[in-house]
């Protein structure tokens, strides 16, 4: 069974761009979260969805954005890049009911 | 708001030695538990969970925690530890009832655990 599947694993930003990150959950499972790792801030919720749905949000600016399609698969999508979004960011997916996440190689993002 | 403390940021060890990595969560309501383990440049691999049931709970390579309610701690352990497990470990915690969904976890800092010859 394939596991979480984030890309792209590795990027390079300037400040001002935007930058979309893909992730692909475990087959089946139709919840999918993202959260952002800095060495400041540690491990933080960005938000979660659900069949298509964000069902919860953490305390992230309105730059910090997701969407989630028919097929379980989401992005997330960071406008107007600063400093201080470079970070990790992990998603993770999980099946009904299960209550662990499952989390994903993540995504280096790093803005200059 | 949920909060998680894990009181020391880094533990060194010698090889075959016992650890013990200290977890505290903030609230009394009922809660799942959790420990993940980071290997650099890799993503989070579950270690363990407690969600209900015994307050001992065993997981992967050996670790083990136990849940202890009126403390709200959930501490990791493991009798003896190999250079592999040189890793940061990652306590962290969700509400039961976290608005309708049980997928919101809040991490403690981190332990860095280092494991030498």
């Amino acid at each position: 069974k394939a596991g979480v599947t984030q890309t792209p694993r590795y990027l390079i930003k300037t400040r001002g761009q935007q930058v979309t990150l893909s992730c692909s959950p475990i087959s089946g499972h139709r919840s999918v979260s993202w959260y952002q790792q800095t060495p400041g801030q540690g491990l933080q919720f960005l938000f979660e969805y659900f069949s298509e749905t964000q069902r919860n949000k953490g305390n992230f600016p309105g730059r910090f954005s997701g969407r989630q399609f028919s097929n379980s698969r989401s992005e997330m999508n960071v406008s107007t890049l600063e400093l201080g979004d470079s970070a990790l960011y992990l998603c993770a997916s999980s099946s009904t009911g299960a209550n662990v996440l499952t989390f994903g190689a993540g995504s280096r993002l790093t803005v200059l | 708001a949920q909060s998680v403390t894990q009181l020391d940021s880094q533990v060194p060890v010698f090889e075959e030695a016992p650890v013990e990595l200290r977890c505290n969560y903030s609230s009394s309501v009922s809660v799942y538990l959790f420990w993940y383990v980071q290997y650099p440049n890799q993503g989070l691999q579950l270690l363990l969970k407690y969600l209900s049931g015994s307050t001992l709970v065993k997981g992967i390579n050996g670790f083990e925690a136990e849940f202890n309610k009126s403390q709200t701690s959930f501490h990791l352990r493991k009798p003896s530890v190999h250079i592999s497990d040189t890793a940061e470990y990652f306590c962290a915690v969700s509400d039961r009832d976290s608005g309708g969904s049980n997928y919101k976890l809040t991490f403690g800092k981190g332990t860095l655990l280092t494991v030498n010859p």
